[in-house]
């Protein structure tokens, strides 16, 4: 199985901070590689796609990158709104794995 | 709009069964590998079983293989989830989500319903 390793677990930020939060996969995943975003007591939302794609209504701030193991998920000026778990994915092969998510929260 | 519906949860004892559903609308069902994704209390996502477009073909997690089974009815546009046997580690509030990509990304979710282990 795929394993993800997210970093950090937890990252505190300031409001419009420029962030990055960093997965990285045990064997090379190609550029399958998707991002989530989970509020409190919310479903996931997904922000990126294929490691670097945009998914219509997610805000510019938001932007992926990275192939084969080490992938970022960066935001552009952080908003109060974006304190949430982000969760990394792998659909490259079956069992689809997750990370186990980096806590984003107001420093 | 992509609407997907979850039912069937509760607070089941253990070694009992259980079913859940989960009723799609906003988008041709058919044409879609749908999914179950479930989260322990305070704890990550961890995808349970996928389906295929016609049913044909299932995949699930090492840990729930012999005793969930994901089915889907495409003139119902609804899927299951038959959980047999149930654990106490089963409990966990299950998502279903749509497969965009196949077998790859979930674009869309459900709002999850919750299943209790617990004598």
């Amino acid at each position: 199985d795929v394993v993800l390793t997210q970093s950090p677990a937890t990252l505190s930020v300031t409001p419009g901070e420029r962030i990055s939060l960093s997965c990285r996969a045990s064997e090379s995943v190609d550029t399958y590689l998707h991002w989530y975003q989970q509020k409190p007591n919310e479903s996931p939302r997904l922000l990126i796609k294929y490691a670097s794609q945009s998914i219509s209504g997610i805000p510019s701030r938001f932007s992926g990158s990275g192939s084969g193991t080490d992938f970022t998920l960066s935001i552009n000026g952080v908003e109060l709104e974006d304190l949430s778990i982000y969760y990394c994915q792998q659909g490259y092969s079956l069992p689809l794995t997750f990370g186990s998510g980096t806590k984003l929260e107001i420093k | 709009e992509v609407q997907l519906v979850e039912s069937g949860g509760g607070l089941v004892q253990p070694g009992r069964s259980l079913k859940l559903s989960c009723a799609a609308s906003g988008f041709t069902y058919s044409n879609y590998v749908m999914a179950w994704v479930r989260q322990a209390p305070t704890k990550g996502l961890e995808w349970v079983a996928s389906i295929s477009t016609g049913g044909g073909n299932t995949y699930y997690r090492d840990s729930v293989k012999g005793r969930f089974t994901i089915s889907r009815d495409n003139a119902k546009n609804t899927l299951y989830l038959q959980i047999d046997s149930l654990r106490s580690e089963d409990t966990a509030t299950y998502y279903c989500a749509k497969d965009y990509g196949g077998y790859s990304e979930f674009d869309y979710w459900g709002q999850g319903v919750m299943v209790t282990v617990s004598s």
